[in-house]
């Protein structure tokens, strides 16, 4: 699986965008982008996935670069209840099923 | 909610002992995944069983065991149990044996004394 990297924490005030990037240099061309979020000790969340398309859904945005080596998610309005770690995944679809997790983005929006 | 359960929510034992956690993933899913979350090693992947057959292995440790059931239930065996053992243990589901969405449920926190 291709490694990724992301800055270990991020302040945002709540209403404004939550902008996470994330470094995937060495992703390969059948690898997704894949984001999940885990608030305290809860189960991780999936919130949004991609290959090389923008992507939006009701919880956020995924801006992917054209060359394919990193990514923002976007959080449009940041409430307090989005405080959580954030963790950026790639992996291929085809014959790696499980998801790998780094250490994420420690995400505090504060009031 | 995701649609996973897990059973119990917390477990307090003693070193050397036996356990067993219990997962439930979401109707229709065959899949089903088991990862370990302690301070000091973040979210780790454990074993993966698809439709009852073993599908994936990570960093499972020999004392450690799991099956899924013909009603794709799956328990999670953890014995001689060692104060390192303690840790978040979560089940996730997907749908599909590849790459499919995995959804986490609640996890069961293990304490070993």
């Amino acid at each position: 699986d291709a490694k990724t990297t992301q800055p270990p924490s991020m302040d945002c005030a709540e209403g404004r965008a939550a902008n996470l990037p994330c470094n995937h240099s060495t992703i390969s061309g059948n690898e997704y982008v894949y984001w999940y979020r885990q608030i305290h000790s809860q189960g991780p969340q999936y919130i949004i996935h991609g290959l090389k398309n923008n992507e939006t859904n009701e919880m956020a945005s995924l801006i992917i670069t054209e060359d394919r080596k990193s990514s923002t998610l976007i959080l449009p309005h940041a409430t307090l209840r989005d405080t959580a770690v954030y963790y950026c995944i790639v992996r291929a679809n085809y014959n790696t099923d499980k998801l790998i997790f780094g250490t994420g983005t420690r995400l505090q929006v504060f009031p | 909610d995701s649609g996973v359960t897990q059973t119990p929510k917390h477990l307090i034992t003693a070193t050397g002992q036996r356990v067993t956690l219990r997962c439930s993933p979401r109707s229709g899913d065959l899949s089903v995944y088991w990862y370990q979350q302690s301070l000091d090693q973040g979210l780790q992947f454990l074993i993966q069983y698809y439709n009852g057959e073993e599908r994936a292995k990570g960093n499972i440790l020999e004392r450690f065991s799991a099956q899924q059931f013909p009603d794709l239930h799956s328990e999670l065996n953890l014995s001689s149990l060692e104060l390192g053992d303690s840790a978040l243990y979560f089940c996730a589901s997907s749908a599909s044996g590849t790459g499919g969405l995995e959804f986490f449920g609640p996890g069961t926190r293990l304490t070993v004394l």
